[in-house]
């Protein structure tokens, strides 16, 4: 298994841009979520799905979207990208919930917005 | 508010001593504790998953603990090897869909 995976890497964006961080895992969870980490804070939760058609919002929700079409995806969109959206960005999944399960975390994405 | 502490931020400690890492939350209402491992670029990786009915997890060099009445557990780690230097984070899940992250603590250890 590839565990959970992450695209980009790196991206670098000018302030206004869109573009969709993606996320995939072929463990079959249902559960998968959107991380940002910023120097100086814990891990805060952008949104979470605990299953295919079903997303909510988490902690820091505002200039993100996601959709979960498929048990494997979850990516996250930037509308329009602002420069305090500049962080690292974990996606994360597990078998069913956060309640119970082990998180299994992917490599990240940074991102920088000019 | 439920908030999740680390201290210290860092620590140095010589290649094969015991130490112990700190992790305080604010509210005992947990459902699970989780310790992670993230080195310089890269994600997390997941040590040990306590429930809120266990006191303890134990992993080869590792052993967490949790006492929910004090709001606090530990992160053992026995003889300390110079691959052990990364930086631990402890994260909580206080009943909903999401976990609740401290900064972390960075360990040194010293060859």
């Amino acid at each position: 298994n590839a565990g959970v995976t992450q695209t980009p890497k790196f991206q670098v964006l000018k302030t206004g841009q869109s573009m969709t961080l993606q996320c995939a895992q072929d463990m079959n969870h249902e559960y998968m979520s959107w991380y940002r980490q910023d120097p100086g804070m814990g891990l805060r939760l952008i949104h979470y799905s605990v299953g295919a058609g079903i997303t909510d919002q988490g902690e820091v929700p505002n200039g993100y979207n996601v959709s979960r079409s498929t048990t494997e995806d979850f990516p996250l969109r930037l509308l329009s990208a602002a420069p305090s959206q500049t962080s690292v960005y974990f996606c994360a999944s597990s078998p069913r919930t956060a309640r119970t399960d082990t998180q299994y975390f992917g490599p990240g994405t940074r991102l920088t917005v000019l | 508010k439920q908030e999740v502490t680390q201290i210290p931020a860092a620590l140095s400690v010589p290649e094969g001593e015991n130490l112990v890492l700190n992790c305080s939350f604010t509210d005992s209402a947990i459902y699970n504790l989780q310790w992670f491992r993230q080195d310089p670029g890269k994600g997390l990786t997941s040590l040990l998953l306590i429930q809120s009915s266990q006191r303890e997890q134990t992993s080869g060099r590792l052993n967490a603990s949790l006492d929910k009445s004090s709001g606090r557990s530990t992160l053992y780690i026995a003889a300390s090897q110079p691959g052990d230097s990364a930086t631990y984070l402890c994260a909580v899940n206080f009943g909903n869909e999401k976990l609740t992250f401290g900064t972390g603590t960075r360990l040194t250890i010293i060859p």
